[in-house]
């Protein structure tokens, strides 16, 4: 166990509907990682939060948003779902925010969009 | 931009056996990370390895070990006395030391042990 919580595990839902991923990251770290795994675009870095604020940000779509709270936890906000937006989404903490770190990585949240 | 390739999608081994999983990647800077990252059935990603550019020797952690070719662009990851926990897919990845980086991941490659 990583001690990285992400939930829901599993979420199935309509395209143009609204949804939210919640990750807490393991305990003492500061920093958060948001990462999508599609079978076409393999895994990629969607965006970075540090002590609540935003750090790095990758290819994320302007229909997602993500932000980061004072106990730490995450979401990631996903809206005007498509079918394509339909991937493993994967939350990842690590201690001082470095992408060069051991990042420690949740079992992710499998979203359907239907 | 930074590329990882991983142009195997897929190997086997037997129980017990040495395999080496390959990754080639493609950057300008010098100072860098590669990482081999392992990702089983239950779909959480473990860092296997961690190698800083820098540092000429190979990384090495239990069983599994790198072969690191600066100068190639090559980071293979050896896996020695493979087990059927070994299973799964591994995925190579590659990040700059920078505020700006980011971790950039290969395609994977799906490892299945034979009993």
């Amino acid at each position: 166990d990583s001690g990285v919580t992400q939930t829901p595990k599993h979420l199935i839902t309509a395209t143009g509907q609204r949804v939210t991923l919640r990750c807490s990251p393991r305990s003492g770290d500061l920093s958060v990682y948001w990462y999508q795994q599609s079978l076409d675009q393999g895994l990629q870095f969607l965006i970075q939060y540090y002590n609540g604020e935003e750090r790095a940000k990758g290819n994320i779509l302007e229909r997602f948003s993500a932000q980061q709270f004072p106990d730490l936890h995450s979401e990631l906000n996903l809206s005007s779902l498509e079918l394509g937006d339909s991937a493993l989404y994967f939350c990842a903490s690590s201690v001082k925010g470095q992408h060069n770190e051991k990042l420690f990585f949740g079992s992710g949240t499998q979203l359907s969009v239907l | 931009a930074q590329t990882v390739t991983q142009s195997q999608p897929e190997m086997s081994v037997q129980e017990a056996e040495t395999v080496t999983l390959s990754c080639t990647y493609d950057t300008s800077e010098s100072d860098y990370y590669l990482f081999w990252y392992k990702q089983p059935p239950s779909r959480q990603m473990i860092l296997v390895i961690r190698q800083e550019a820098y540092k000429q020797q190979n990384a090495t952690e239990n069983r599994f070990s790198v072969n690191f070719q600066k100068a190639a662009k090559s980071f293979s990851l050896k896996i020695s006395d493979s087990q059927l926990g070994d299973a799964a897919m591994y995925f190579c990845a590659y990040t700059e030391n920078g505020a700006n980086s980011k971790l950039t991941f290969g395609k994977g490659i799906t490892l299945s042990v034979r009993p």
